[in-house]
């Protein structure tokens, strides 16, 4: 079946670091592929999505772009901030499908000043 | 903006109880979902519906069942709660037409059976 893998945690930078978490996935048809951030002690929020190649999803300074010959949708951002450290989570829904998402596990981010 | 409201953020109940949980959208979205999250695992689909009185099983649904009488309102149900469904309860829903429509997530319940 579909499946999202993406980088262990946890990772911890200082403030203004450079920012990449990993994440490729398989899938047999053509998926969308979305990155999510869970703050502490809440639900899920969409961070960025992208639907098919070459597209680069953007939203608070973070970036990702679907790479299908590499089947990766890496998340990156330039400088973080402390506000940034909570759990990033990709992943891909089925195009045509009934939208189910597959998650990667989770990668915990801390930020410190 | 589209609210998922999640009726309780933390509950306690005890092992053998029946224990629902419940989920209300207020965007018209068809299909509903529920997850529950653990360290370790990430996100796992137990049941999603796509309809009213509509609904199929997810990845983990031993255990669980759910109950969608009305659009907007979206029903978990341990028939006999058990210590192993200690963990974090996500609702979310979603339209269903289109490209890469994102689920909307509530804040989640956090439950545990003694």
């Amino acid at each position: 079946g579909d499946s999202v893998t993406q980088m262990e945690g946890p990772v911890t930078l200082s403030e203004e670091a450079f920012l990449t978490i990993n994440c490729t996935y398989t899938a047999t048809g053509y998926p969308s592929l979305f990155w999510y951030v869970q703050y502490p002690g809440e639900g899920l929020q969409l961070l960025l999505k992208a639907t098919k190649a070459d597209d680069k999803g953007s939203n608070k300074g973070f970036e990702a772009t679907y790479r299908k010959e590499t089947t990766s949708f890496h998340l990156e951002k330039g400088s973080v901030q402390v506000s940034d450290s909570a759990v990033y989570f990709c992943a891909l829904s089925e195009r045509g499908g009934s939208e189910k998402l597959v998650f990667g596990k989770g990668t915990k981010l801390t930020v410190n000043p | 903006d589209v609210k998922v409201t999640q009726s309780s953020r933390y509950l306690v109940k005890r092992t053998g109880e029946k224990v629902f949980l419940e989920c209300v959208q207020d965007m018209d979205h068809e299909n509903m979902f529920w997850y529950r999250q653990d360290p370790g695992l990430g996100l796992r689909l137990i049941y999603f519906s796509y309809d009213v009185k509509m609904k199929e099983k997810g990845d983990i649904p031993e255990g669980y069942s759910v109950s969608r009488e009305k659009k907007e309102r979206f029903s978990l149900i341990l028939e006999s709660a058990s210590t192993n469904q200690t963990s974090m309860y996500l609702c979310a829903s979603s339209f269903v037409q289109g490209a890469g429509q994102p689920q909307h997530f509530g804040d989640g319940t956090r439950l545990s059976i003694l």
